[in-house]
């Protein structure tokens, strides 16, 4: 079982530069979402998808964009990056938000490095 | 402003001793309480969880406790391994957004052979 791949693990960037991190999923799960993790700051919610076409947002959405065109993929897009964003990323997959019964999955992570 | 917060960054017990994860929460709203633990390297995995109308959840070696007039909830861990050695992450979810879980800064366990 894939469950949730992300790529890639690492990536260095420099100010200004664009990218994007991708994320799949192959457990069929309606729900995707991306955090990222900071030293102190725990994970904190970026953007958050319910299903292909459906996105919102989270706790700190600035300077990322995403897109859900198939239930399997939710890349996100770094437009501009800054050394802010230098982070650890998680994707993370649920059935539903039900989290009753459907805990979230998470990715092992993408660390990026703004310089 | 952290609506979960994990007031301790590190906790070192004995192995076979009892360990105390804890977690308090701002959000009255909060209706759904998880744990996660994480392992370097790899992302967080699903480890318990409890609802508001329940005060403990037991699982195996892990039991939640949630007091909800000090909205506070703590893991218990007994007897503790060395393989618990990891980041235990709080996280909630509230009946007035329930599309996201709200996640505490972590605690780094640490059991000692």
């Amino acid at each position: 079982n894939a469950g949730v791949t992300q790529t890639p693990k690492f990536q260095v960037l420099k100010t200004g530069q664009s990218m994007t991190l991708q994320c799949a999923q192959d457990m069929n799960h309606e729900y995707m979402s991306w955090y990222r993790q900071d030293p102190g700051m725990g994970l904190r919610l970026i953007h958050y998808s319910v299903g292909a076409g459906i996105t919102d947002q989270g706790e700190v959405p600035n300077g990322y964009n995403v897109s859900r065109s198939t239930t399997e993929d939710f890349p996100l897009r770094l437009l501009s990056a800054a050394p802010s964003q230098t982070s650890v990323y998680f994707c993370a997959s649920s059935y539903s938000t039900g989290w009753e019964y459907s805990p979230l999955h998470f990715g092992n992570g993408t660390r990026l490095t703004v310089t | 402003d952290q609506q979960v917060k994990q007031n301790s960054p590190s906790l070192s017990v004995q192995e076979g001793r009892i360990s105390i994860l804890n977690c308090d929460y701002t959000n009255s709203m909060f209706d759904y309480f998880l744990w996660y633990k994480k392992y370097p390297a790899e992302g967080p995995t699903f480890l318990i969880s409890i609802s508001s109308i329940k005060d403990k959840n037991e699982d195996g070696r892990f039991t939640v406790f949630l007091n909800k007039s000090a909205k506070h909830l703590s893991l218990h861990i007994v007897p503790s391994q060395p393989g618990d050695s990891a980041v235990y992450f709080c996280a909630a979810k509230g009946t007035d957004s329930s599309y996201k879980l709200i996640f505490g800064s972590g605690t780094r366990l640490l059991v000692r052979p």
